[in-house]
């Protein structure tokens, strides 16, 4: 099994442009989630989903949107981005949510907006 | 307030050397979690424990529910395990994730 994988690892973007962070996994996890991990924060939870067709906003969410159209995918979109949208941005799944389930985490993407 | 809060918030520590990182929180939870993370930015879970104790090689963590209240020990600390250790907790009305600031931990040889 690959786990967890983001792509990419690193990105730079302009103020005002729009991208897509992929995360995948292939573990048939029905949870999924987006953080974001800032200097001096403890990581926070951007959005979630418990299952294809089911997201929900975390802490987090304004400027990132998500979707869940199958199992293994959950991409997270920033439309416009934004010099506050500088972060390494962590992709996670487990089991089932709310259950003590061990989470796995994906290497990271590492965003830059100028 | 912060609901997780670590204690160190950075240690450096002598090869060899007993080290015990708190964790602190202020909600219910389901499940408690100890998560490291690497100088090259991968986080990788190390327990998640809803009770007692659990021990994995030289670490070992504790819980105790009624104080609310976790401790994440290494014993014979090595250079390697130079890393953040992170401290997350999985309650709220949700049941997603909170987490703790991490401490930092640089162990000398």
């Amino acid at each position: 099994n690959a786990g967890v994988t983001q792509t990419p690892k690193f990105q730079v973007l302009k103020t005002g442009q729009s991208m897509t962070l992929q995360c995948a996994q292939d573990m048939n996890h029905e949870y999924m989630s987006w953080y974001r991990q800032d200097p001096g924060m403890g990581l926070r939870l951007i959005h979630y989903s418990v299952g294809a067709g089911i997201t929900d906003q975390g802490e987090v969410p304004n400027g990132y949107n998500v979707s869940r159209s199958t199992t293994e995918d959950f991409p997270l979109r920033l439309l416009s981005a934004a010099p506050s949208q500088t972060s390494v941005y962590f992709c996670a799944s487990s089991h089932k949510y709310r259950v003590t389930y061990e989470q796995y985490f994906g290497p990271g993407t590492r965003l830059t907006v100028t | 307030k912060n609901e997780v809060e670590q204690s160190p918030q950075n240690l450096t520590a002598q090869e060899g050397e007993f080290i015990t990182i708190n964790c602190s929180y202020s909600v219910g939870i389901s499940a408690l979690h100890w998560l490291q993370q690497h100088p090259g930015g991968g986080i990788v879970s190390l327990f998640m424990l809803s009770s007692g104790k659990k021990k994995h090689g030289r670490l070992i963590a504790t819980i105790n529910i009624q104080e609310k209240h976790s401790s994440l020990h290494i014993t014979a600390s090595h250079p390697r395990d130079s890393a953040v250790y992170i401290c997350a907790v999985t309650g709220g009305s949700q049941g997603n994730l909170i987490f703790g600031k991490g401490t930092k931990l640089s162990v000398k040889p």
